[in-house]
């Protein structure tokens, strides 16, 4: 079956600019999460939705990143007035239900780049 | 709060020797703990994951990893290494009560040579 997707694969954008990054989870999960890989961070929580509950914005850096996730499926992470710090690698994963067990599956990321 | 450490940043072994690549947790709760492989510009996918049942557990490729509570180790173990198996590996960790997001270790990159 189709696994997530996201769109685009890469976005080079300049500084100052907005974003916004596309995911479309696998069909029938309910909970979805972006985590953001970069060299310095490493690999790190963004953001969480699960179901029609309030989505965990605790990973969130800034008040100039902001997700929404659209009828429970498709999401889009927005990111405003880009900073070269914002430049990353943007990884989106849905899981079945959100239980802390559940594998969560990737996409294959969005590699922003900003000038 | 919950945490991982993976212990070396790269890995070297010969095709055909033991993988052994190391994690430690720290939960203030019982911990899940996963194992993620990244391959080249590709996302990341599930090898293996501990979920409270039995200690040890086999994945995908070959891999196996041991929960070891007294140690707080999870450490992820191939008895023969392919040239396929290189790649970045990630611990990560999860708890009940914290939403499923995951906390991931740094990584490490496993390089095997002929």
């Amino acid at each position: 079956g189709a696994g997530v997707s996201q769109s685009p694969s890469n976005k080079v954008t300049e500084k100052g600019k907005d974003v916004e990054l596309r995911c479309d989870p696998i069909s029938g999960h309910t909970a979805l999460y972006w985590y953001r890989q970069s060299l310095g961070q490493g690999l790190e929580f963004l953001i969480y939705f699960q179901g029609n509950s309030a989505p965990d914005k605790s990973g969130l850096p800034s008040d100039r990143f902001s997700a929404e996730r659209t009828g429970g499926s498709v999401s889009t992470l927005t990111i405003q007035r880009t900073q070269q710090e914002d430049s990353a690698v943007y990884l989106c994963a849905s899981s079945l239900q959100g239980h802390p067990t559940d594998t969560q599956y990737f996409g294959p990321g969005t590699r922003l780049t900003v000038l | 709060a919950q945490s991982v450490t993976q212990l070396g940043s790269h890995v070297s072994v010969s095709e055909g020797a033991l993988v052994l690549l190391r994690c430690n947790y720290s939960s203030s709760v019982p911990p899940y703990l996963f194992w993620y492989v990244q391959y080249p510009n590709q996302g990341l996918q599930l090898l293996l994951k501990y979920t409270s049942a039995a200690t040890l557990v086999k994945g995908i490729n070959g891999f196996e990893a041991e929960f070891k509570k007294s140690e707080t180790s999870f450490h992820l173990t191939k008895p023969s290494a392919h040239m396929s198996d290189a790649a970045e590996y990630f611990c990560a960790v999860s708890r009940a009560g914290g939403g499923n997001k995951l906390t991931f270790g740094t990584g490490t990159q496993l390089k095997v040579e002929l």
